[in-house]
């Protein structure tokens, strides 16, 4: 089945870092998505990116779609305690028979030390 | 407007036993989709429902694992005679359509331990 390589699995960084995270398939789709995870909650919509090429921030978060369409990164400038938790990202090719349904990568773990 | 709503969010069972899980779209949403999380992994698609049809199933285990999405009710994620394997946290998304620019909003996860 369709796969998502995300890296790194984990993070250790210190306030105010910046921090990098990117996601690669050997498929080719046309949505990605990036996550968070708080402990013992579902996943949040951080980003959404529809088009190759697109490049797209909410905050200090920035995103951008591979003009390839195989691959994603994410970008948290500045980094706060509250950004500890699980990152991921996500794909879909919506329309056929896929309806929308999402592949996760594996995830990225964020720790933030004051 | 309340977000997708999932009970119980833990449940314990022992091996051979029946588990329901419950899952309450959002308001207005008719489409639904269940994931399940394996520890330290990402979620894995099981299946996904419009009301009263199950449209793929594709992720689902062919055997022992349901699902169902009443005209009336909560979506209905059910396994009979859980293993241990079972265990894990499994999520409902909604949906207000199908296609990508459709978001799918994810409930809080009903966690599953089999004993």
């Amino acid at each position: 089945g369709q796969q998502l390589n995300q890296s790194p699995q984990s993070m250790f960084i210190q306030e105010g870092e910046d921090v990098s995270m990117n996601c690669t398939s050997s498929s080719i789709f046309n949505t990605w998505l990036w996550y968070k995870q708080d402990p013992g909650e579902g996943p949040v919509l951080l980003i959404a990116l529809y088009k190759a090429g697109e490049l797209t921030s909410n905050g200090r978060l920035t995103a951008q779609f591979g003009i390839t369409r195989k691959d994603s990164f994410l970008n948290i400038s500045a980094s706060i305690p509250s950004d500890v938790g699980i990152y991921f990202c996500a794909s879909s090719n919506a329309g056929g028979t896929s309806y929308g349904k999402l592949t996760f990568g594996q995830g990225t773990i964020l720790t933030v030390h004051p | 407007n309340a977000g997708v709503m999932q009970n119980p969010r833990h449940l314990v069972r022992r091996r051979g036993q029946e588990a329901r899980l419950r899952c309450s779209p959002m308001k207005g949403h008719s489409h639904v989709y269940w994931y399940r999380q394996l520890p330290e992994e990402g979620l894995k698609f099981m299946v996904y429902l419009q009301k009263e049809n199950i449209i793929d199933e594709s992720g689902m285990p062919k055997e022992r694992f349901s699902a169902e999405f009443p005209k009336e009710g909560p979506s209905i994620l059910r396994i009979q005679q859980v293993v241990r394997g079972d265990s894990a946290a499994y999520f409902c998304a909604s949906s207000h359509g199908q296609g990508a620019y459709n978001e799918q909003f994810f409930g809080p996860g009903t966690r599953l331990t089999v004993l």
